[in-house]
Protein backbone atom coordinates (compact mmCIF):
# COMPACT_ATOMS: atom_id res chain seq x y z
CA UNK A 1 0.00 0.00 0.00
CA UNK A 2 1.06 3.47 -0.80
CA UNK A 3 1.20 5.74 2.40
CA UNK A 4 2.42 9.24 2.62
CA UNK A 5 2.86 10.56 5.82
CA UNK A 6 2.92 14.67 7.03
CA UNK A 7 3.21 14.71 11.10
CA UNK A 8 2.64 18.69 11.70
CA UNK A 9 -0.40 20.56 10.39
CA UNK A 10 0.79 23.70 11.04
CA UNK A 11 4.50 24.90 11.17
CA UNK A 12 5.00 28.48 12.20
CA UNK A 13 8.60 30.15 11.56
CA UNK A 14 10.14 33.73 11.42
CA UNK A 15 11.22 35.03 8.90
CA UNK A 16 14.88 34.28 7.65
CA UNK A 17 14.40 31.27 10.36
CA UNK A 18 15.15 27.91 8.49
CA UNK A 19 12.60 25.77 7.33
CA UNK A 20 11.90 21.84 7.27
CA UNK A 21 8.95 20.48 5.87
CA UNK A 22 8.63 16.99 7.16
CA UNK A 23 7.42 13.92 4.77
CA UNK A 24 7.89 10.35 5.21
CA UNK A 25 6.29 7.30 3.01
CA UNK A 26 5.04 4.11 2.67
CA UNK A 27 5.73 1.96 -0.63
CA UNK A 28 7.84 -1.54 -1.18
CA UNK A 29 8.68 -0.09 -4.97
CA UNK A 30 10.82 2.75 -6.21
CA UNK A 31 8.61 6.12 -6.25
CA UNK A 32 8.63 9.08 -7.56
CA UNK A 33 7.81 12.21 -4.81
CA UNK A 34 6.90 15.20 -5.04
CA UNK A 35 5.97 18.59 -3.27
CA UNK A 36 2.66 20.86 -4.33
CA UNK A 37 2.24 23.89 -3.14
CA UNK A 38 -1.19 25.89 -2.14
CA UNK A 39 -0.90 29.37 -1.58
CA UNK A 40 -4.22 31.29 -0.64
CA UNK A 41 -6.99 31.59 -2.90
CA UNK A 42 -4.87 29.56 -5.63
CA UNK A 43 -5.13 26.29 -6.92
CA UNK A 44 -2.39 23.43 -6.14
CA UNK A 45 0.34 23.92 -7.91
CA UNK A 46 3.96 21.43 -8.69
CA UNK A 47 6.68 22.80 -6.71
CA UNK A 48 9.21 20.18 -7.03
CA UNK A 49 9.81 16.43 -7.70
CA UNK A 50 12.95 14.91 -6.69
CA UNK A 51 13.96 13.35 -10.16
CA UNK A 52 14.65 17.18 -10.90
CA UNK A 53 17.05 17.56 -8.39
CA UNK A 54 16.34 21.30 -8.37
CA UNK A 55 15.46 24.27 -6.21
CA UNK A 56 12.18 25.55 -6.44
CA UNK A 57 11.76 29.36 -4.62
CA UNK A 58 15.31 28.33 -2.48
CA UNK A 59 13.55 25.05 -1.43
CA UNK A 60 15.60 21.56 -1.96
CA UNK A 61 14.19 18.33 -0.85
CA UNK A 62 15.63 15.41 -0.75
CA UNK A 63 14.68 11.79 -1.40
CA UNK A 64 15.99 9.42 1.59
CA UNK A 65 15.29 5.42 0.64
CA UNK A 66 16.75 4.68 4.13
CA UNK A 67 14.59 6.82 6.09
CA UNK A 68 11.76 7.00 3.52
CA UNK A 69 11.87 10.44 3.50
CA UNK A 70 11.02 13.49 1.31
CA UNK A 71 11.77 16.69 3.78
CA UNK A 72 10.82 20.04 1.80
CA UNK A 73 13.82 22.53 3.03
CA UNK A 74 14.59 26.39 2.91
CA UNK A 75 17.40 28.10 4.51
CA UNK A 76 15.83 31.25 5.08
CA UNK A 77 11.74 31.70 5.16
CA UNK A 78 10.13 33.95 3.59
CA UNK A 79 6.81 35.24 4.40
CA UNK A 80 5.68 34.86 0.88
CA UNK A 81 6.69 30.80 1.71
CA UNK A 82 3.34 30.79 4.02
CA UNK A 83 0.93 28.45 2.56
CA UNK A 84 -0.19 24.84 2.27
CA UNK A 85 2.09 22.15 1.62
CA UNK A 86 1.28 18.72 0.62
CA UNK A 87 3.81 15.80 -0.13
CA UNK A 88 2.81 13.41 -2.55
CA UNK A 89 4.27 10.12 -4.05
CA UNK A 90 3.86 7.86 -7.11
CA UNK A 91 4.37 4.58 -7.41
CA UNK A 92 6.22 2.23 -9.89
CA UNK A 93 3.60 0.00 -11.25
CA UNK A 94 2.56 1.71 -14.20
CA UNK A 95 3.94 4.89 -13.53
CA UNK A 96 2.63 6.72 -16.18
CA UNK A 97 -1.47 5.77 -15.35
CA UNK A 98 -1.46 6.26 -11.78
CA UNK A 99 -2.35 8.61 -9.36
CA UNK A 100 -0.81 10.50 -6.99
CA UNK A 101 -1.38 9.58 -3.33
CA UNK A 102 -1.01 12.58 -1.06
CA UNK A 103 -0.48 13.39 2.68
CA UNK A 104 -2.41 15.56 4.71
CA UNK A 105 -0.71 18.49 4.01
CA UNK A 106 1.00 21.19 6.31
CA UNK A 107 0.31 24.49 6.66
CA UNK A 108 3.54 27.12 7.04
CA UNK A 109 2.85 30.20 8.25
CA UNK A 110 6.01 33.07 8.59
CA UNK A 111 5.97 35.19 10.65
CA UNK A 112 7.51 39.06 10.49
CA UNK B 1 -4.61 27.22 -22.44
CA UNK B 2 -6.57 28.27 -19.98
CA UNK B 3 -5.67 25.18 -17.51
CA UNK B 4 -8.45 22.96 -15.76
CA UNK B 5 -11.37 24.75 -15.56
CA UNK B 6 -14.14 23.93 -13.19
CA UNK B 7 -17.29 24.91 -12.11
CA UNK B 8 -19.25 26.53 -10.68
CA UNK B 9 -16.22 27.85 -8.34
CA UNK B 10 -18.57 28.10 -4.93
CA UNK B 11 -21.86 26.01 -4.48
CA UNK B 12 -24.03 26.39 -1.83
CA UNK B 13 -26.82 24.01 -1.15
CA UNK B 14 -29.05 22.85 1.40
CA UNK B 15 -28.84 19.00 2.84
CA UNK B 16 -30.87 16.61 0.34
CA UNK B 17 -30.54 18.22 -2.94
CA UNK B 18 -28.68 17.25 -6.04
CA UNK B 19 -25.03 18.88 -6.80
CA UNK B 20 -23.35 18.39 -9.95
CA UNK B 21 -19.24 19.98 -10.41
CA UNK B 22 -17.81 19.88 -13.53
CA UNK B 23 -14.23 19.66 -14.71
CA UNK B 24 -12.81 20.59 -18.25
CA UNK B 25 -9.61 18.91 -18.61
CA UNK B 26 -6.01 20.37 -20.03
CA UNK B 27 -6.72 19.94 -23.87
CA UNK B 28 -4.76 16.81 -25.30
CA UNK B 29 -4.84 15.10 -21.39
CA UNK B 30 -5.93 12.09 -21.30
CA UNK B 31 -6.17 11.18 -17.63
CA UNK B 32 -8.82 13.08 -15.07
CA UNK B 33 -8.65 12.77 -11.25
CA UNK B 34 -11.48 14.42 -8.85
CA UNK B 35 -10.19 14.66 -5.18
CA UNK B 36 -11.88 16.27 -2.00
CA UNK B 37 -9.91 18.02 0.57
CA UNK B 38 -11.27 18.75 3.65
CA UNK B 39 -9.25 19.91 6.79
CA UNK B 40 -9.63 16.84 8.63
CA UNK B 41 -8.10 14.31 6.28
CA UNK B 42 -6.45 16.54 3.37
CA UNK B 43 -6.38 16.11 -0.07
CA UNK B 44 -8.27 12.30 -0.84
CA UNK B 45 -8.14 10.97 -4.18
CA UNK B 46 -12.32 9.81 -5.41
CA UNK B 47 -11.66 8.64 -8.52
CA UNK B 48 -9.53 8.17 -11.80
CA UNK B 49 -10.82 8.32 -15.42
CA UNK B 50 -8.00 6.91 -18.27
CA UNK B 51 -9.35 7.51 -22.08
CA UNK B 52 -12.54 8.27 -20.71
CA UNK B 53 -12.50 5.11 -18.90
CA UNK B 54 -13.43 4.91 -14.79
CA UNK B 55 -10.28 2.95 -13.75
CA UNK B 56 -10.45 3.33 -9.55
CA UNK B 57 -13.40 4.73 -7.83
CA UNK B 58 -12.88 2.94 -4.52
CA UNK B 59 -12.35 6.54 -3.02
CA UNK B 60 -16.05 7.31 -3.65
CA UNK B 61 -17.25 7.91 -0.15
CA UNK B 62 -20.58 6.17 -1.08
CA UNK B 63 -23.39 5.42 -3.38
CA UNK B 64 -24.84 9.08 -2.97
CA UNK B 65 -21.57 9.85 -4.81
CA UNK B 66 -21.28 9.15 -8.87
CA UNK B 67 -19.01 10.89 -11.87
CA UNK B 68 -19.04 10.42 -15.38
CA UNK B 69 -17.07 11.43 -18.05
CA UNK B 70 -18.32 11.17 -21.31
CA UNK B 71 -15.85 12.68 -23.46
CA UNK B 72 -12.32 13.72 -23.70
CA UNK B 73 -12.95 17.53 -22.39
CA UNK B 74 -15.59 16.76 -19.76
CA UNK B 75 -16.23 14.82 -16.71
CA UNK B 76 -19.03 15.66 -14.02
CA UNK B 77 -19.09 14.61 -10.33
CA UNK B 78 -22.48 14.41 -8.69
CA UNK B 79 -23.74 14.07 -4.99
CA UNK B 80 -27.63 12.96 -5.00
CA UNK B 81 -28.74 13.50 -2.03
CA UNK B 82 -26.52 15.74 -0.61
CA UNK B 83 -25.35 16.03 2.97
CA UNK B 84 -23.61 18.64 5.44
CA UNK B 85 -20.48 16.15 5.94
CA UNK B 86 -20.05 16.25 1.64
CA UNK B 87 -18.34 19.92 2.61
CA UNK B 88 -15.35 20.35 1.12
CA UNK B 89 -13.30 21.65 -1.51
CA UNK B 90 -13.60 19.50 -4.77
CA UNK B 91 -10.51 19.37 -6.97
CA UNK B 92 -9.99 18.47 -10.44
CA UNK B 93 -6.78 17.24 -12.07
CA UNK B 94 -5.46 16.11 -15.35
CA UNK B 95 -2.62 14.79 -16.69
CA UNK B 96 -0.91 13.01 -19.86
CA UNK B 97 -1.80 9.33 -19.71
CA UNK B 98 1.44 7.60 -20.06
CA UNK B 99 3.87 10.51 -19.87
CA UNK B 100 6.00 9.23 -17.25
CA UNK B 101 7.83 12.33 -16.66
CA UNK B 102 4.53 14.37 -16.58
CA UNK B 103 2.79 15.38 -13.31
CA UNK B 104 -1.03 16.41 -12.71
CA UNK B 105 -2.28 19.95 -13.03
CA UNK B 106 -5.27 20.89 -10.88
CA UNK B 107 -8.11 23.18 -11.22
CA UNK B 108 -8.97 25.75 -9.29
CA UNK B 109 -11.27 23.61 -7.54
CA UNK B 110 -15.30 23.79 -6.23
CA UNK B 111 -16.14 24.96 -2.69
CA UNK B 112 -19.15 22.90 -1.46
CA UNK B 113 -21.16 23.99 1.17
CA UNK B 114 -24.48 21.96 2.37
CA UNK B 115 -26.18 23.63 4.73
Amino acid sequence: AQRVTQPEKLLSVFKGAPVELKCNYSYSGSPELFWYVQYSRQRLQLLLRHISRESIKGFTADLNKGETSFHLKKPFAQEEDSAMYYCALRGDEFRGNTPLVFGKGTRLSVIA
Amino acid sequence: DAGVIQSPRHEVTEMGQEVTLRCKPISGHNSLFWYRQTMMRGLELLIYFNNNVPIDDSGMPEDRFSAKMPNASFSTLKIQPSEPRDSAVYFCASRTLGAYTDTQYFGPGTRLTVL
